[in-house]
């Protein structure tokens, strides 16, 4: 059974940072690409960054581009988001999500139960 | 950026009648759209993949049609645990886009 599970979720003051982990099992972590999307009353779902099987492809959306990095550790079979000047629009439950091929650019067959940041002074 | 039109906001249908929500993308993205499904409190689940496809587990009530730029999801028979919020999404061009969703609700 495909299992996510998210953690480093928080309040955090803007332009401040926060690192998100996704643990993941039940699967051959390193033979899927993984997401994140976040959601929030405001915008809805916006997905927000991809990262191959492998890690050697990367992708962003504008509205994160130059401030948040995905990265995976498929020793540990984790993903991250390390997210940095963080704003008040980043406030949104943080989703992981795998992929259904090793490759970028499909969608989300699976999600965990995500984690909520909030940004705030 | 595509942006994904889905109407109508909020359907109100009785259990056992049919359902049909609409999603409309803003230039074409062939059949790389999928539907998913969100109850309160808990993630997406993926229903329909490459517009038509259904994921593993996704009863038949539950269908999905069109192509480049008009999408329809069906579900037949609406049962008590299908009340709930749906979201299309295109995958064909970056970045990935969601539609604003459609609830379903119990008329």
């Amino acid at each position: 059974e495909v299992q996510l599970l998210e953690s480093g979720g928080g309040l955090v003051q803007p332009g401040g940072s926060l690192r998100l982990s996704c643990a993941a099992s039940g699967f051959t972590f390193s033979s899927y690409a993984m997401s994140w999307v976040r959601q929030s009353p405001v915008k809805g779902l916006e997905w927000v960054s991809v990262i191959s099987g492998s890690g050697d492809r990367t992708h962003y959306a504008d509205s994160v581009k130059g401030r948040f990095t995905i990265s995976r550790d498929n020793s540990k079979n984790t993903l991250y988001l390390q997210m940095n000047s963080l704003r008040a629009e980043d406030t949104a439950v943080y989703y992981c999500a795998k992929e259904p091929y090793e490759s970028i650019g499909h969608y989300q067959d699976y999600w965990g139960q995500g984690t909520l940041v909030t940004v705030s002074s | 950026e595509i942006v994904m039109t889905q109407s109508p906001a909020t359907l109100s249908v009785s259990p056992g009648e049919r359902a049909t929500l609409s999603c409309r993308a803003s230039q074409s993205v062939s059949s790389n759209l999928a539907w998913y499904q969100q109850k309160p409190g808990q993630a997406p689940r993926l229903l329909i993949y490459g517009a038509s496809a259904k994921a593993p587990g996704i009863p038949a009530r539950f269908s999905g049609s069109g192509s480049g730029t008009e999408f329809t999801l069906s579900i037949s028979s609406l049962q008590s645990e299908d009340f709930a919020v749906y979201y299309c999404q295109q995958y064909n061009n970056w970045p990935l886009t969601f539609g604003g969703g459609t609830k379903v609700e119990i008329k």
